[in-house]
């Protein structure tokens, strides 16, 4: 299917553990995004890449880790799962018209 | 200057009424204003977007007003459906930065009641 994918839609752990939440898009468009929602905070910008082998942090990037070898995913990790990062995490990619972002459905994590 | 401002946090009018939701930014570098909508257990979607060369954008019931001098833009829902419900994000993004510069509102959730 076109569009933008993420794996898995829901996920429970437990602290310490690590945790990697996958995004995949078939538009080969260039920037890629991961979000967390918050109820209270909207969507706040974890990671971004602006091509394969390219990422940058964004506004709460600590506890985090992303990888993009390929165009088409961009993985976030989440080195050691602690509870603060019980969230729903949006994958995004930004192409035409006008640039805009494209959102995934999002996976809904739990920490214990 | 990077911040978007949205009001009101929650709104709830009753079918057919006229939703009005609003932000303000600070930063005259913006040059692209969407409006995502989000229902519950889905991801943001784009609604509607305007460029600042305009002061108004219709698509369907949906208009957006855009005031350039004031730095702040709305979304206007004309006869207001229970299907409406959801939560809407106003954003503004620039050319310059592509990685950091979209820029989202917090979300004002509305309730159409029937």
């Amino acid at each position: 299917d076109a569009g933008i994918t993420q794996s898995p839609r829901y996920k429970i752990t437990e602290t310490g553990r690590q945790v990697t939440l996958m995004c995949h898009q078939t538009w080969s468009h260039s920037y890629m995004f991961w979000y967390r929602q918050d109820l209270g905070h909207g969507l706040r910008l974890i990671y971004y890449s602006a091509a394969a082998d390219i990422t940058d942090k964004g506004e709460v990037p600590d506890g985090y880790v992303v990888s993009r070898s390929k165009t088409e995913n961009f993985p976030l990790t989440l080195e050691s799962a602690t509870r603060s990062q019980t969230s729903v995490y949006f994958c995004a990619s930004r192409g035409p018209p006008q640039e805009t972002q494209y959102f995934g459905p999002g996976t809904r994590l739990l920490v214990l | 200057q990077q911040q978007v401002k949205q009001s009101p946090q929650s709104l709830i009018v009753q079918k057919g009424g006229i939703p009005i939701i609003n932000c303000a930014y600070e930063n005259t570098a913006f040059d692209y204003f969407p409006w995502y909508q989000q229902f519950p257990g889905k991801g943001p979607a784009l609604l509607i977007a305007i460029r600042p060369d305009v002061s108004e954008k219709k698509e369907g019931r949906f208009t957006i007003s855009f005031n350039k001098s004031a730095k702040q833009f709305s979304l206007h829902i004309m006869d207001s459906q229970p299907g409406d419900s959801a939560t809407y994000f106003c954003a503004a993004s620039m050319k310059e930065n592509y990685g950091q510069n979209f820029v989202f509102g917090p979300g004002t959730r509305l309730s159409v009641l029937p």
